[in-house]
């Protein structure tokens, strides 16, 4: 199963609202998990099962779809927001995740 | 707390077997309901699964690396292992050892080690 995000590179400003696209090439209900990832760091888990945040992570996080199309929108750009974002089907092994988005200020 | 932590040769040469160690500690592997995967990142591009074990010994495989990888558990030790044979230049990655668990039947990888550097030097 492919995964494409959109943008692969997005710039904003603290404060900014984003979203971020993860598109499936084939349909994988809600079995779609977000991760971000900072230079020289492991991903971290930000939502699973598409719309579920992981405990401890800001609630300026969320996430939203189903099926084909998902999105994962920070609704209010912190200093600490600055990182890649990483889309993950879990709907069939081996699991695959999207190309990645660059989030710059 | 459950913390993961890789640990192997930082430079294989090529044709040759790559082996990497995820030791876990605040859970023991053998229990539970969990995966323990392996998963890779080249420099500068994109993350790849290449197989995982289930608490049970069960294992599953990426089918592109299928041939050339094992995955294996000591529960002694509560570590989980990964072999790659015959490597090549595009095995150069960093290496990331995670746990996968499943939640409201959802699955994520909710527990990452580090990662290791591994480069394949001809």
């Amino acid at each position: 199963i492919q995964l494409t995000q959109s943008p692969s590179f997005l710039s904003a400003s603290v404060g900014d609202r984003v979203t971020i696209t993860c598109r499936a090439s084939q349909g994988i209900y809600s079995y779609l998990a977000w991760y971000q990832q900072k230079p020289g760091q492991a991903p971290n888990l930000l939502i699973y099962g598409a719309s579920t945040l992981q405990t401890g992570v800001p609630s300026r996080f969320s996430g939203s779809g189903s099926g084909t199309e998902f999105t994962l929108t920070i609704s209010s750009l912190q200093p600490e927001d600055f990182a890649t974002y990483y889309c993950q089907q879990l709907s069939s092994y081996p699991y695959s995740f999207g190309q990645g988005t660059k989030l710059e200020i | 707390q459950v913390q993961l932590q890789e640990s192997g040769p930082g430079l294989v040469k090529s044709s040759q077997t790559l082996s990497l160690t995820c030791t876990v500690s605040g859970r023991s592997i053998s229990s539970g309901s969990y995966y323990w995967s392996w998963i890779r990142q080249p420099a500068g591009k994109g993350l790849e699964c290449i197989g995982r074990l289930y608490t049970s010994g069960s294992t599953n495989y990426n089918p592109s690396l299928k041939s050339r990888v094992t995955i294996s558990m000591d529960t002694s030790k509560n570590q989980f292992s990964l072999k790659l044979f015959s490597v090549t230049a595009a095995d150069t990655a960093v290496y990331y050892c995670a746990r996968e668990v499943v939640r409201d039947g959802y699955s994520s990888l909710d527990h990452w080690g580090q990662g290791t550097l591994v480069t394949v030097s001809s």
